[in-house]
């Protein structure tokens, strides 16, 4: 059964650094996200991404993060200087159309930052 | 107001007999479609159960099923059978387009410990 993957499952990155989250979504699929959940927290929603470009951010996806599809199967979240409290767990999720259609996530990106 | 409340912080239930873990939403879309979502200790998000907006029947997956009220605007999960490996975090989640979007708007989630 295809499934969305993501890269790498866990990072330790120092406060200011930069970090790369990679995401392989289903094949098929043309809608892209990125939620992420801080601990204990509930998951929210940080950017959706289709036909190459971003279709909706939320206020937290300021300046510091940025989303690239650079070629047919990787999507990446990068956050430029990351702060402490960019540590979270960070999903990838794809579906196939954007309409109320499912939206299936990866296993997640475990981010700490110190 | 709350997009999608779960009240429950925590439920505990007896292997072997059915829980209802509950979800209320709110919005104006007539178009949205309801999600549960279960989050083991590994941290995953699993898919579990979809309910369309004007689907006519309660969607089922197996020992999933959604008790979906439209005019309470209730879409409970019920786990029939339930087993020790469905001891998680489970999140109902929304989509309503026209007025939030294409994202999913999640709950602050419910811990289900399913006791042997």
């Amino acid at each position: 059964e295809p499934e969305v993957t993501q890269t790498p499952s866990h990072q330790v990155t120092q406060m200011g650094q930069e970090v790369i989250l990679r995401c392989v979504p289903i094949s098929n699929h043309l809608y892209f996200y990125w939620y992420r959940q801080i601990l204990g927290q509930k998951v929210e929603f940080l950017v959706s991404f289709y036909n190459n470009e971003i279709s909706e951010k939320s206020e937290i996806f300021d300046d510091q993060f940025s989303v690239e599809r650079p070629d047919g199967s990787n999507f990446t979240l990068k956050i430029r200087s990351t702060k402490l409290e960019d540590s979270a767990m960070y999903f990838c999720a794809s579906s196939l159309a954007g309409a109320v259609k499912t939206q299936y996530f990866g296993p997640g990106t475990r981010l700490l930052v110190l | 107001a709350q997009k999608i409340t779960q009240t429950q912080p925590g439920m505990f239930v007896q292997e072997k007999e059915a829980v209802t873990l509950d979800c209320t939403y709110d919005t104006s879309d007539p178009s949205y479609g309801l999600f549960w979502y279960k989050q083991p200790s590994s941290g995953e998000m699993i898919f579990l159960i979809y309910q369309g907006s004007y689907d006519q029947q309660n969607a089922t997956e197996g020992r999933y099923s959604l008790n979906f009220q439209k005019a309470r605007k209730s879409a409970n999960l019920v786990i029939s059978a339930s087993q020790l490996g469905d001891s998680a975090m489970y999140f109902c989640a929304m989509r309503a387009p026209s007025e939030y979007g294409n994202k999913l708007v999640f709950g602050a989630g419910t811990i289900l410990r399913v006791k042997s």
